[in-house]
């Protein structure tokens, strides 16, 4: 019963370089989700997806690219990242889109030097 | 759009003691509601939810939350705390207006109970 995962749990990266958080859920649920989450902004969406091959744009996904190849997993990528990207990322799912019950990963914590 | 306030950012509690961490969110409209809790390096894990009926929402570990539809409220409550309820709790809200379609869920910015021995 692995639920939702992330890999990795921390990264340390340099401003300009590329990377990408992985998520991964056993659930078969449609909808999946990225947040951000900072001290005083609580938690932010970044991109969703309603299925595979279908995503949108949350709150603040400049900077952030996402695809949905397959329905279990859901990869978020920074193209070129900046020091204000330093947070910790969180991935959910859900049922029924996302004013569903969520369910949610224990998160990447990613610091950009 | 939704806007949810956290009323107190940090709440400090001895342990056995009554705690309520409130809510209040800005539309009146039709709206789901939660409760999520996050332990020290962890992920969110839901509380509670309202979604219909009965206004006051049993959880797990002990917590309950009451939806004021006049006071767009829904406070989280628990009679007796203790140490391992040391988390972060997150409010949030989905509003339902958008016919059979679940709308957008707005998070608060969290309330940080530390609970004391």
């Amino acid at each position: 019963d692995a639920g939702i995962t992330q890999s990795p749990r921390y990264k340390i990266t340099e401003t300009g370089r590329q990377v990408t958080l992985m998520c991964h859920q056993t659930w078969s649920h449609s909808y999946m989700f990225w947040y951000r989450q900072d001290l005083g902004h609580g938690l932010r969406l970044i991109y969703y997806s309603a299925a595979a091959d279908i995503t949108d744009k949350g709150e603040v996904p400049d900077g952030y690219v996402v695809s949905r190849s397959k329905t279990e997993n859901f990869p978020l990528t920074l193209e070129s990242a900046t020091r204000s990207q330093t947070s910790v990322y969180f991935c959910a799912s859900s049922v029924l889109g996302q004013g569903d019950e969520q369910y949610f990963g224990p998160g990447t914590r990613l610091t950009v030097t | 759009a939704q806007s949810v306030t956290q009323l107190d950012s940090q709440v400090p509690v001895f342990e056995e003691a009554p705690v309520e961490l409130r809510c209040n969110y800005s539309s009146s409209v039709s709206v789901y509601l939660f409760w999520y809790v996050q332990y020290p390096n962890q992920g969110l894990q839901l509380l509670l939810k309202y979604l219909s009926g009965s206004t006051l929402v049993k959880g797990i570990n002990g917590f309950e939350a009451e939806f004021n539809k006049s006071q767009t409220s829904f406070h989280l409550r628990k009679p007796s705390v203790h140490i391992s309820d040391t988390a972060e709790y997150f409010c949030a809200v989905s509003d339902r207006n958008r016919g059979s379609t679940l709308g957008r869920l707005y998070f608060g910015r969290g309330t940080q109970l530390t609970v004391w021995p």
